[in-house]
């Protein structure tokens, strides 16, 4: 596609819940990121794949946390048991092998935990 | 750890006129990029301006310009004539040469252009 997509743009999950995000990267782009952003912050790392391969997940906050990409291009992450922590902007941003942070960021899916 | 502060969490200008983002960052590194992102109320990240470390010629992309201080460890951004457009949180960022791309941001700063 001609973006980054994300879905849902909004989501309000009870605490407890599992929820799922999507990322839907540039078609061709290797690189895939994952940031969490809490209101009034920067955005925060998570995580890091290269294709299929999870090169990175030093930023995800908990076990409660797991990303995935099985097959180089969609990813999903999954937030399991929900707390009101978790509420904020979850980014996930795209981009080409060897272009340094040649980011595209998508729009961002909001969580809300009530 | 790098590091990132930006410490005006506001800041407004008139249209036409010119204004100054500050961030100052910490890293032991020698290599790596600086950027400055806007974030409008879409909340995409959009690329204002990029600037590697190893190059001392300030960076500029037409009305966006910074002034990097690689001893001060200080880069800001200055945005000439603002526009309405102009509008939206502007993050500093940091990234290591081929570290694997991560980029560590500041906490923002909401820039308002007013008529």
């Amino acid at each position: 596609g001609a973006g980054v997509s994300q879905s849902p743009r909004y989501k309000v999950a009870k605490r407890g819940q599992d929820v799922a995000l999507r990322c839907d990267p540039i078609s061709g782009h290797v690189s895939l990121f994952w940031y969490q952003q809490a209101l009034g912050q920067g955005p925060e790392f998570l995580t890091y794949f290269q294709n299929e391969a999870q090169l990175d997940k030093s930023g995800l906050p908990s076990d409660r946390f797991f990303a995935e990409r099985p097959e180089g291009s969609v990813s999903t992450l999954k937030i399991q048991r929900t707390q009101q922590e978790d509420s904020a902007v979850y980014l996930c941003a795209s981009s080409l092998i060897g272009t340094d942070y040649g980011y595209t960021f998508g729009s961002g899916t909001r969580l809300t935990v009530v | 750890a790098q590091t990132v502060t930006q410490s005006q969490p506001e800041m407004s200008v008139q249209e036409a006129e010119t204004v100054t983002l500050s961030c100052t960052y910490d890293t032991s590194e020698n290599n790596y990029y600086l950027f400055w992102y806007k974030q409008p109320p879409s909340r995409q990240m959009i690329l204002v301006i990029r600037q590697e470390a190893y190059k001392q010629q300030n960076a500029t992309e037409n009305r966006f310009s910074v002034n990097f201080q690689k001893a001060a460890k200080s880069f800001s951004l200055k945005i000439s004539d603002s526009q309405l457009g102009d509008t939206a949180m502007y993050f500093c960022a940091f990234g290591l040469t081929g570290g694997g791309n991560k980029l560590t941001f500041g906490t923002g700063t909401q820039l308002k252009v007013e008529l």
